[in-house]
C-alpha cells in the first residue's frame, strides 16, 4: 500500500503568506522526502529528513517529522508566485530500493 | 554532473499499438533506475525498478514491461497498449548515499 499520503488539499494563498501541507504514513521509515512538481514536468527533490531528525530547514522551507504520529509537514515561508506547484511527500522504508509517494498537494500562489 | 534524459516527451498512440519509452542517465554508474506512472491529478505509482543490467523488479502486474540493456539505459515497453495505459511516465535514478530521486522530464502518453 502507498505509504506517503498528503492531506489532499488544493491550497490557494496570496504571495507573501506561508503555505503548510501535511503528510501521513503508515509504517516505519528511514527517511521522508519532499518533492515539487511544476505542471507537466518531472519532480524535483526539495528536502530529506531522517527518522532521527525532528526538524530541518532549507532556505524558505521547513520540514518537521513526528515519527510517533507518523506525520510530516512542509512549510513554505514568504511564498512567491514561482512556488505554484504540486508538492509530494515520499517515504523510504529502507532496504527495498523504493520510495512510496503520496497523492500530492497543489499549491497556487496568487501574485 | 549527472543528467537524465527521457523521450519521447509526448506520444499519442492507438489502442493495441506497441510502446517504447527510453531513459538514459549520464554522469553516474550503476544507478538504481525507476519507472513511475502518474495518472491525471494523482500520485506516482511505481511500475518497475532496476538495480543493474538485466535486473528488473515489477511492482504492478500489467501489460507493460521494462528492460535494462545497458548500465545507464532503461526502457519501458508494451506490445499492445490499452486505454488505461494513458498517463505521464517518469523515469528516475536514485543517488546511492543520499537516497533522493532525480527525475526526467516525463513522457506523456495518450492512448486513443
Amino acid at each position: 500500500s502507498q505509504q506517503g499520503e498528503e492531506d489532499p488539499q488544493a491550497l490557494s494563498i496570496q504571495e507573501g503568506e506561508n503555505a503548510t501541507m501535511n503528510c501521513s504514513y503508515k509504517t516505519s521509515i528511514n527517511n521522508l522526502q519532499w518533492y515539487r512538481q511544476n505542471s507537466g514536468r518531472g519532480l524535483v527533490h526539495l528536502i530529506l529528513i531522517r527518522s532521527n531528525e525532528r526538524e530541518k530547514h532549507s532556505g524558505r522551507l521547513r520540514v518537521t517529522l513526528d515519527t510517533s504520529k507518523k506525520s510530516s509537514s512542509l512549510l513554505i515561508t514568504a511564498s512567491r508566485a514561482a512556488d505554484t506547484a504540486s508538492y509530494f511527500c515520499a517515504t523510504d522504508g529502507g532496504g527495498n530500493n523504493r520510495l512510496a509517494f503520496g497523492k500530492g498537494n497543489q499549491v497556487v500562489v496568487i501574485p | 554532473s549527472q543528467t537524465i534524459h527521457q523521450w519521447p516527451a509526448t506520444l499519442v498512440q492507438p489502442v493495441g499499438s506497441p510502446l517504447s519509452l527510453e531513459c538514459t542517465v549520464e554522469g553516474t554508474s550503476n544507478p538504481n533506475l525507476y519507472w513511475y506512472r502518474q495518472a491525471a491529478g494523482r500520485g506516482l505509482q511505481l511500475l518497475f525498478y532496476s538495480v543493474g543490467i538485466g535486473q528488473i523488479s515489477s511492482e504492478v502486474p500489467q501489460n507493460l514491461s521494462a528492460s535494462r540493456p545497458q548500465d545507464r539505459q532503461f526502457i519501458l515497453s508494451s506490445k499492445k497498449l490499452l486505454l488505461s495505459d494513458s498517463g505521464f511516465y517518469l523515469c528516475a535514478w536514485r543517488a546511492f548515499y543520499t537516497g533522493e530521486l532525480f527525475f526526467g522530464e516525463g513522457s506523456r502518453l495518450t492512448v486513443l
